[in-house]
């Protein structure tokens, strides 16, 4: 069986600044993909990052990158110079081979004007 | 890049009656799609794993019966949710495989049902 935790409920950013969001995971495959989806009021799931687990290049997406940790199995996002359209619940999800995705718990994050 | 269109996107029925969902990839074939439901704040509980031309493969404790899945062609997979009751109630969403070959998942905007 695989898990993901978010261990951060929420999290809040002033507007400008940086932000971390921490992830961790478990799995047994040797083979599998990451991804940070971010879910604003709308709902609508929406891809942020990606990183193949074969790769040690951390993953940069524009104002997003993540710090891949595959020893210590874990998946933190950055989010630099904070928007206020960054404000939404984000989500780590692990995907293996088998193709299900298992997503965390989330982490709902507020941006301060 | 991959899109896919799910529908309605709210939907309001009576107990006892049964709703369909459908997901759409619009510009690629899916051989493979997930329904998913959420709760407010809660993260996304796969339901089942939905294969164009055989049967849907259903998570442990998700009710075949009432969530009956249909994957028909390689560009629809359907959710019906029969004899609804209230606690039926929930946001569904579909997702399906993107074609790069890189694991990503493109989600539909999702359903949300409220049995009254």
């Amino acid at each position: 069986a695989q898990t993901v935790t978010q261990s951060q409920p929420e999290m809040s950013v002033q507007e400008a600044e940086t932000v971390t969001l921490s992830c961790t995971y478990d799995t047994s495959e040797s083979d599998y993909y990451l991804f940070w989806y971010k879910q604003p009021p709308s709902r609508q799931m929406i891809l942020v990052i990606r990183q193949e687990a074969y790769k040690q290049q951390n993953a940069t997406e524009n104002r997003f990158s993540v710090n891949f940790q595959k020893a210590a199995k874990s998946f933190s996002l950055k989010i630099s110079d904070s928007q206020l359209g960054d404000a939404a619940m984000y989500f780590c999800a692990l995907n293996t081979n088998a193709g299900k995705s298992t997503f965390g718990d989330g982490t709902t994050l507020t941006v301060k004007p | 890049g991959a899109v896919v269109s799910q529908h309605p996107s709210w939907v309001i029925c009576k107990s006892g009656t049964s709703v369909k969902i459908e997901c759409r990839s619009l510009d690629f074939q899916a051989t493979t799609m997930f329904w998913y439901r959420q709760f407010p704040k809660q993260s996304l509980m796969l339901m089942a794993t939905s294969n164009e031309g055989s049967k849907a493969t259903y998570e442990q404790g998700v009710e075949k019966d009432k969530f009956l899945i249909n994957h028909a062609s390689l560009t629809l997979s359907t959710l019906t949710v029969t004899s609804a009751h209230p606690e039926d109630s929930s946001f569904y969403i579909c997702s399906a495989e993107a074609e790069d070959g890189r694991g990503g998942y493109t989600f539909g905007s999702g359903t949300r049902l409220t049995v009254v």
